[in-house]
C-alpha cells in the first residue's frame, strides 16, 4: 500500500538547521510531487511547498523562502525538507503528503496520503 | 487573496446532518478538498474535487461548491466523526495553496 513514513523527533536550538526525510513506498516516487505542510502546537495546517522528486524542482510558500529547502534522493525514494535559522515559533509537527491530481483538471488535486508527523521542537 | 475561511467549531446531534463551510475567492476557480484530523494523528483526506470519496471513507461524508463557498457534509454524524476539519486549495494565483483554519466539529 502507498505509505509515506518519516523520521523521528527532533529538538534543536535557535538558530539551527533540521532536515526531516519522508521515505515512500507502495507507489513510483517519480510519479507525483510532495508537499510539506507543518502545524504548530494547538493550531491549523500550514502549507510550505512541494518538490518535483522527477525534476528536483520547487515551489516555496513566501512565507518559508530563503529558509526552506526541499530535496530529494530518488534512489531511495525519499524527500527531505530542511528549515533553516530556527526560532521558537518554528516548533510544530512536520508532516509530507503526496499531490495527486487529475492532469486534464485544472486545480483539481488532493494531498493523500500523508506521513504520520515529524515533531521539531525548537528550544534553547 | 489566498485565504480559506471556516467557521472555528459547528456541533451537531448524534445522527444528525451538519455542513461545515469553507470561502474564499480562489473557490470560483478551483476545487476543494477536505481532511479530517484526530488528536495526535496525521491529516486523513475524507473529500476531494466536486464530490469524491477515497476508498474507505463512509458515504454519509459528502461535497458541494457553489460560487466563493465549499461545503462537506456529514448525514447522520457519528460519534467516530468528532475531529478538526480542514478545507485545502490552491490560492488565486494557482501557483500556492492554502488550508482553511479548521473547524472543530463536536458530536453531541
Amino acid at each position: 500500500q502507498v505509505q509515506l513514513v518519516q523520521s523521528g523527533a527532533e529538538v534543536k536550538k535557535p538558530g539551527a538547521s533540521v532536515k526531516v526525510s519522508c521515505k515512500a513506498s507502495g507507489y513510483t516516487f517519480t510519479g507525483y510531487y510532495m508537499h510539506w505542510v507543518r502545524q504548530a502546537p494547538g493550531q491549523g495546517l500550514e502549507w510550505m511547498g512541494w518538490i518535483n522528486p522527477n525534476s528536483g524542482g520547487t515551489n516555496y510558500a513566501q512565507k518559508f523562502q530563503g529558509r526552506v529547502t526541499m530535496t530529494r534522493d530518488t534512489s531511495i525514494s525519499t524527500a527531505y525538507m530542511e528549515l533553516s535559522r530556527l526560532r521558537s515559533d518554528d516548533t510544530a509537527v512536520y508532516y509530507c503528503a503526496r499531490e495527486e491530481a487529475i492532469a486534464a483538471a485544472v486545480g483539481l488535486d488532493w494531498f493523500d496520503p500523508w506521513g504520520q508527523g515529524t515533531l521539531v521542537t525548537v528550544s534553547s | 487573496s489566498s485565504e480559506l475561511t471556516q467557521d472555528p467549531a459547528v456541533s451537531v446531534a448524534l445522527g444528525q446532518t451538519v455542513r461545515i463551510t469553507c470561502q474564499g475567492d480562489s473557490l470560483r476557480s478551483y476545487y476543494a478538498s477536505w481532511y479530517q484530523q484526530k488528536p495526535g494523528q496525521a491529516p486523513v483526506l475524507v473529500i476531494y474535487g466536486k464530490n469524491n470519496r477515497p476508498s474507505g471513507i463512509p458515504d454519509r461524508f459528502s461535497g458541494s461548491s457553489s460560487g466563493n463557498t465549499a461545503s462537506l457534509t456529514i448525514t447522520g454524524a457519528q460519534a467516530e466523526d468528532e475531529a478538526d476539519y480542514y478545507c485545502n486549495s490552491r490560492d488565486s494565483s494557482g501557483n500556492s495553496w492554502v488550508f482553511g483554519g479548521g473547524t472543530k466539529l463536536t458530536v453531541l
